[in-house]
């Protein structure tokens, strides 16, 4: 599976948007973007994937690039619950059904 | 739907005991699970993938004859941390894959503390 690069910490103020980069530059035509996320201490949390085009669910929106080289979740009205790691995810959908996690990023949602 | 749960949430055992977690999928038939383990503000990960009724194949560098894993049914997995040491401690997470798809669904996970 593609390796994935996301900054280690960001922060942004209750009620704003959240925009969490990921960078998989060496992403191949058969593998999808997965996020999670991982409230403390509780087990990770699907948040979204997708291919090559753009996403949106109740919970976030996935922007993904023309290339597929990066892409960036949107959390459009970010609460304090949001407080969390949100790990990106490249993975081929094969029999093995792995996902790897990478070190993923901090968010702090800011009253 | 497509709950997954953890029992125990929290166990602390004495050096050389062994101690089972369980993992079961609620409301769904989970024909895959997966074992993960997560030290303090460290990722996840992935320790072996379990398929119902077969043997579990685990990842490069974990210990097949220290973490024991059952999947017996299609509701249930089983990790046994056999002679535990204090560097065992650490949260297991499972989650589980129902057939016919590639989502994982993790449970709540279990704070193993091994004193």
């Amino acid at each position: 599976d593609a390796k994935t690069t996301q900054p280690t910490s960001m922060d942004c103020a209750e009620g704003r948007a959240a925009n969490l980069p990921c960078n998989h530059s060496t992403i191949s035509g058969n593998e999808y973007v997965y996020w999670y996320r991982q409230i403390h201490s509780q087990g990770p949390q699907y948040i979204i994937h997708g291919l090559k085009n753009n996403e949106t669910n109740e919970m976030a929106s996935l922007i993904i690039t023309e290339d597929r080289k990066s892409s960036t979740l949107i959390l459009p009205h970010a609460t304090l619950r949001d407080t969390a790691v949100y790990y990106c995810i490249v993975r081929v959908m094969d029999s093995s059904y792995k996902l790897i996690f990478g070190s993923g990023t901090r968010l702090l949602v800011r009253p | 739907g497509a709950v997954v749960s953890q029992h125990p949430s929290r166990v602390i055992c004495k050096s050389g005991t062994s101690v089972k977690i369980e993992c079961r999928s609620l409301d769904f038939q989970a024909t895959t699970m997966f074992w993960y383990r997560q030290f303090p503000k460290q990722s996840l990960m992935l320790m072996a993938t379990s398929n119902e009724g077969s043997k579990a194949t685990y990842e490069q560098g974990v210990e097949k004859d220290k973490f024991l894993i059952n999947h017996a049914s299609l509701t249930l997995s089983t990790l046994t941390v056999t002679s535990a040491h204090p560097e065992d401690s650490s949260f297991y997470i499972c989650s589980a894959r129902s057939q016919g798809t590639y989502e994982q669904y993790f449970g709540p996970g279990t704070r193993l503390t091994v004193t």
